[in-house]
């Protein structure tokens, strides 16, 4: 069965200072692979995905993630974080074959001034 | 720009009623799902609906639960009894390709209170 982890459940970043959000997986084949962001009181939003090819997506946003195989991994960075990027950030996996995404316990961005 | 709309946005209830909660999905998208977030824990799956049919349930969808289509817009999720531990945040979503190939749009939630 698929999980996603994601080991921060906080991050604080100062405005215009980069950004990494961790995210791990695990399972058996290639996964698909999902970030999304959840702004307060918002529903979830797609900022990017991977199924296969090049293993650094792009986002909407100016997101960007890569997936690296040998660790497991999809995570989200961005060069320089913005005040409205505060909202929470989910990392999810789909398994080819199957309509359900399982979705990590998330991460809570606060950008400081 | 097209947009799934959840109804209602908070509901409150006592513990044994019957609970619907409300989804409409855009308007050309073929497959549709409940999700639901308990407060601090993950988002998790309940089930997928394709074709007028369950496609996939995960385990927490037993019995008390039951989704529907009724009129070609609307797609409700239905919990017959309430328990307290179905109190939750629930995500509506819906896509044109499905889940392995195409974007989940959520909507905000239905927020339900089992008290």
């Amino acid at each position: 069965a698929q999980s996603v982890t994601q080991p921060d459940i906080h991050i604080t970043v100062s405005e215009g200072a980069s950004l990494e959000l961790r995210c791990n997986y695990s399972y058996g084949a290639t996964p698909y692979l999902f970030w999304y962001v959840q702004s307060p009181g918002q529903g979830l939003q797609l900022l990017l995905k991977y199924f296969s090819g090049d293993t650094l997506v792009q986002g909407i946003k100016g997101f960007e993630a890569e997936f690296k195989r040998s660790q497991s991994s999809f995570n989200l960075r961005k060069p320089s974080v913005h005040w409205s990027d505060a909202a929470e950030y989910f990392c999810a996996v789909g398994a080819r074959g199957f309509q359900k995404l399982v979705f990590g316990t998330g991460t809570r961005l606060l950008v400081s001034p | 720009e097209p947009e799934v709309t959840q109804t209602p946005s908070h509901q409150v209830t006592q513990m044994g009623q019957e609970v619907i909660l409300r989804c409409v999905p855009i308007s050309n998208h073929l497959y549709f799902y409940w999700y639901r977030q308990i407060l601090g824990q993950k988002v998790e799956f309940l089930v997928s609906f394709y074709n007028n049919e369950i496609s996939e349930k995960s385990e927490i969808f037993d019995d008390q639960f039951s989704v529907e289509r009724p009129d070609g817009s609307n797609f409700t999720l239905k919990i017959r009894s309430t328990k307290l531990e179905d109190s939750a945040m629930y995500f509506c979503a819906s896509s044109d390709q499905g889940a392995q190939t195409g974007e989940l749009f959520f909507g905000e939630g239905s927020r339900l209170t089992v008290l």
